[in-house]
């Protein structure tokens, strides 16, 4: 149990267009989802927090107005890369806590290249 | 401020031997404590955790260990095989929340 998964796998886009990144929780409701972004040296930074039918909240220095994200669902939350450059490149991952535990499941991630 | 710090980025253990992996921490919140591999192009899979009620919790070749009054936690990993080869994550929480603080990682090899 508490599969999420993330949609696409791997994107390439060019600069200054808008891509979306989808994750899903597959066998449970997920209150609460994580939006991460892993940096070349492999730290994992969390970018923002969100709650379903509420506004995420961003960690400091996350600009949400570049990176929106919408839950709009118990079981789907997105993030949009809006006016993508070439910095944006990263791997993201997403991960999601149901109502009952404090356990987050990660996705398997999305590997987001900007050309 | 990192609030969860793994001070090396990487260790080169030999298949058998055993291989330990340092975090420390500020937070004296943090009550919960995880342990995740991640393996490239792939999302972290959750591998061990500790309550801050304990000092040791051991599941197969994995045993983690806390000293609160350090603030340090590690992984044990015995013995270490070449599949264990990965960055690991250690990560924080306040038990009565979800949100986790990460730390850098660390990139472990394990030779054969």
């Amino acid at each position: 149990g508490a599969v999420v998964s993330q949609h696409p796998s791997w994107v390439i886009c060019k600069s200054g267009t808008s891509v979306k990144i989808e994750c899903r929780s597959l066998d449970f409701q997920a209150t609460t989802m994580f939006w991460y972004r892993q940096f070349p040296k492999q730290s994992l930074m969390l970018m923002a927090t969100s709650n379903e039918g509420s506004k995420a909240t961003y960690e400091q220095g996350v600009e949400k107005d570049k990176f929106l994200i919408n839950h709009a669902s118990l079981t789907l939350s997105t993030l949009t890369v809006t006016s993508a450059h070439p910095e944006d490149s990263s791997f993201y991952i997403c991960s999601a806590s149901d109502f009952f535990s404090y356990e987050q499941y990660f996705g398997p991630g999305t590997r987001l290249t900007v050309t | 401020d990192q609030q969860v710090k793994q001070n090396s980025p990487s260790l080169s253990v030999q298949e058998g031997r055993i291989s330990i992996l340092n975090c420390d921490y500020t937070n004296s919140m943090f009550d919960y404590f995880l342990w995740y591999k991640k393996y490239p192009a792939e999302g972290p899979t959750f591998l061990i955790s500790i309550s801050s009620i304990k000092d040791k919790n051991e599941d197969g070749r994995f045993t983690v260990f806390l000293n609160k009054s350090a603030k340090h936690l590690s992984l044990h990993i015995v013995p270490s095989q070449p599949g264990d080869s990965a960055v690991y994550f250690c990560a924080a929480r306040v038990d009565a929340g979800n949100m986790l603080t990460f730390g850098g990682g660390t990139r472990l090899m394990v030779k054969p």
